[in-house]
């Protein structure tokens, strides 16, 4: 799987839009971006993924530069109760295994 | 509908004492997974099982840790003679079929403290 970069912490004061980069300079064609979440003392959570274009659902939206080569998730209206870490994830259909590859996410404190 | 649960939600043991670890998946969910995650670190892999097969187990760090899924369902992580460093939260996650970009559902983890 290609590697990630994220930047280690953000903050983000509620109600506002929380944006947070991911670099994957490094990505293939067939390869998928997710983003997942971990609040504290839970288990990761499932938020977005895409190949090409952007998406958009219920919890976030997520936005792949034309290159494919960085992403942006953005929670729109950040609240306090999205404070956790964001791990973004390359994976392929083929050949990346079924481990998800976490690396070190980008820990958002949301603030009232 | 309910979640991934596993069971104990914390585990205090003695160096040198054996531990089990319980994840019942979500009902009819084919993939299990076991990630383990170390203070301030994200998870990392450990075994990977299909219905009953273990088809990956590279991620364990020693034969000290064994893993079981023995009808397809409730899987057991077992760690033999447990060490200092096995200090870590256990994650389990499942997914509905065997597709590698299913979505993973996640426990919220047993917390392992050894002593």
């Amino acid at each position: 799987d290609a590697k990630t970069t994220q930047p280690p912490s953000m903050d983000c004061a509620e109600g506002r839009a929380a944006n947070l980069p991911c670099n994957h300079s490094t990505i293939s064609g067939n390869e998928y971006v997710y983003w997942y979440r971990q609040i504290h003392s839970q288990g990761p959570q499932y938020i977005i993924h895409g190949l090409k274009n952007n998406e958009t659902n219920e919890m976030a939206s997520l936005i792949i530069t034309e290159d494919r080569k960085s992403s942006t998730l953005i929670l729109p209206h950040a609240t306090l109760r999205d404070t956790a870490v964001y791990y973004c994830i390359v994976r392929a259909r083929t050949g990346s295994g079924y481990a998800l590859n976490f690396g070190k996410g980008t820990s958002l404190l949301v603030t009232p | 509908g309910a979640g991934v649960s596993q069971s104990p939600r914390y585990k205090v043991a003695k160096r040198g004492q054996d531990v089990a670890l319980r994840c019942d998946p979500i009902s009819g969910h084919v993939s299990l997974f076991w990630y383990q995650q170390a203070l301030g670190q994200g998870p990392e892999f450990l075994t990977y099982f299909q219905n009953e097969a273990q088809l990956d187990k590279s991620g364990l760090p020693s034969d000290r840790f064994f893993a079981e899924r023995p009808e397809g369902s409730v899987s057991t992580l077992k760690i033999q003679r447990t060490q200092q460093e096995d200090s870590a939260v256990y994650l389990c996650a499942s997914s509905l079929s065997a597709g590698v970009l299913e979505t993973q559902y996640f426990g919220p983890g047993t917390r392992l403290l050894v002593l």
